[in-house]
């Protein structure tokens, strides 16, 4: 029982290259969320899908794209990546939206060069 | 928007002592959790408070919500090095996704 999978857990991009990172869940839950960490900055929210088909912008969307390919995937695409965007990325899920914990995968360390 | 303020940041403390983390919301929360995250790791789900004036207990860890419900905190006793990390609380009001204070760092020295 996996959990939730991150996909790649480290990476090193040039400024301007692209990038997908992928987080799938075997858990059958409707919500997934996608993070960022920084030092000093705690957890803050990028995008999130509530429930497959839809998503929405956190609090900071800016330079990234997102994607509900169907209930288990949520991925997170970086079109043109900058150095500003050099952190540790998180993937949640839970259940339904509220009372319920949320299960974090292992992360994505990303450095952009 | 909803934001949850989280002290202190830092907290170095003497294996043995105390530790408490405190979090305020800017607004009324319909539940409150707390997460661990150890140094490397991911944030790991610990506990949920759903009641006003709610008091939870986990072995060493006391966790409480305010009878307002906009504030909580995280008290241990008798710190073990086992409790390094950084503890986050994570607030809930109705149907929104959480949201997460900065987070306290704990370093315990032996």
């Amino acid at each position: 029982n996996a959990g939730v999978t991150q996909t790649p857990k480290f990476q090193v991009l040039k400024t301007g290259q692209s990038m997908t990172l992928q987080c799938a869940q075997d858990m059958n839950h409707n919500s997934m969320y996608w993070y960022r960490q920084d030092p000093g900055m705690g957890l803050r929210l990028i995008y999130y899908s509530a429930s497959e088909g839809t998503t929405d912008k956190g609090e900071v969307p800016n330079g990234y794209n997102v994607s509900r390919l169907n209930k288990r995937e949520f991925s997170l695409r970086l079109e043109s990546a900058a150095p500003s965007q050099t952190s540790v990325y998180f993937c949640a899920t839970r259940m339904e939206y509220s009372n319920q914990p949320q299960h974090f995968g292992d992360g994505t360390r990303l450095s952009i060069l | 928007g909803q934001q949850v303020m989280q002290i202190p940041q830092y907290q170095h403390v003497q294996e043995g002592e105390d530790f408490t983390t405190y979090c305020n919301s800017s607004t009324t929360l319909s539940n409150i959790q707390w997460y661990k995250q150890r140094p490397g790791g991911h944030p790991v789900f610990l506990i949920q408070l759903v009641k006003s004036g709610e008091v939870k207990k986990q072995k060493r860890l006391t966790f409480q919500f305010g009878e307002a419900k906009k504030n909580s905190s995280l008290h241990i006793t008798a710190t073990q090095t086992t409790d390094v990390g950084t503890y986050f609380c994570a607030g809930c009001a109705g149907n929104t996704p959480l949201v997460f204070g900065k987070g306290t760092r704990l370093s315990v020295i032996a």
